[in-house]
């Protein structure tokens, strides 16, 4: 299989204050990933499309001037919370796709995130 | 919005038992199906994928996929109490987002020893 990573694995932050998360694909190049959050006992739900050189498409709903994407390369993309507050807490969880017959999306291990 | 839809659960076994977790999806083009285990706390990994009508088995697992039905669905023989986690059948996005899946909601499975 492939490998995703994510950073960091947990976070805790102050009100108000923004958080990078990184996504990064370690053997193989990913052109697209994806960007989750789920809420305890929650589904998945999926917040944008992130392209590596070019914008990140959002969700509907998802405010992309608060959930900042940057996939400046095959390997590594960027979620910036920016003015985290508490309802954003939550447990955010990337993929990327390994572009063979398959297109098979393989999921990071996810960051939790809380806003106090 | 493509519908992918999982029997709702909770579903629960006795250890050693076949559980079986079924998926219906909408869109009768799609091509490719794939099945996630979550743990709680945890992100999805992924256990299998069936592109052909018929039976994919691999290990204690086997996919069944059966197209015209639009039905796919992940049996677990000798299931452990290890497998317990949520199960999330996925189908990818025939439209313009390459590799986008749509999930259902999963469904639960709990192994009792």
């Amino acid at each position: 299989g492939a490998v995703v990573s994510q950073h960091p694995s947990r976070v805790i932050c102050k009100s108000g204050t923004s958080v990078k998360i990184e996504c990064r694909s370690l053997d193989f190049q990913a052109t697209t990933m994806f960007w989750y959050r789920q809420f305890p006992k929650q589904s998945l739900m999926l917040m944008a499309t992130s392209n590596e050189g070019s914008k990140a498409t959002y969700e509907q709903g998802v405010e992309k001037d608060k959930f900042l994407i940057n996939h400046a390369s095959l390997t590594l993309s960027t979620l910036t919370v920016t003015s985290a507050h508490p309802e954003d807490s939550s447990f955010y969880i990337c993929s990327a796709i390994r572009l063979d017959f398959t297109d098979t999306q393989y999921f990071g291990p996810g960051t939790r995130l809380t806003v106090l | 919005q493509k519908e992918v839809e999982q029997n709702s659960g909770p579903l629960s076994v006795p250890e050693g038992a076949i559980a079986s977790l079924n998926c219906t999806y909408s869109d009768r083009g799609s091509q490719s199906f794939f099945w996630y285990r979550q743990y709680s706390g945890k992100s999805p990994e992924l256990i299998m994928f069936i592109y052909s009508n018929g039976d994919k088995e691999d290990g204690r697992f086997t996919a069944q996929l059966n197209k015209a039905s639009q039905y796919v669905s992940l049996l677990i023989r000798d299931s452990q109490p290890s497998d317990s986690a949520t199960y999330l059948c996925a189908v990818p996005d025939r439209g313009s987002t390459l590799g986008r899946l749509y999930f259902g909601r999963g469904t639960q499975l709990t192994v009792w020893p």
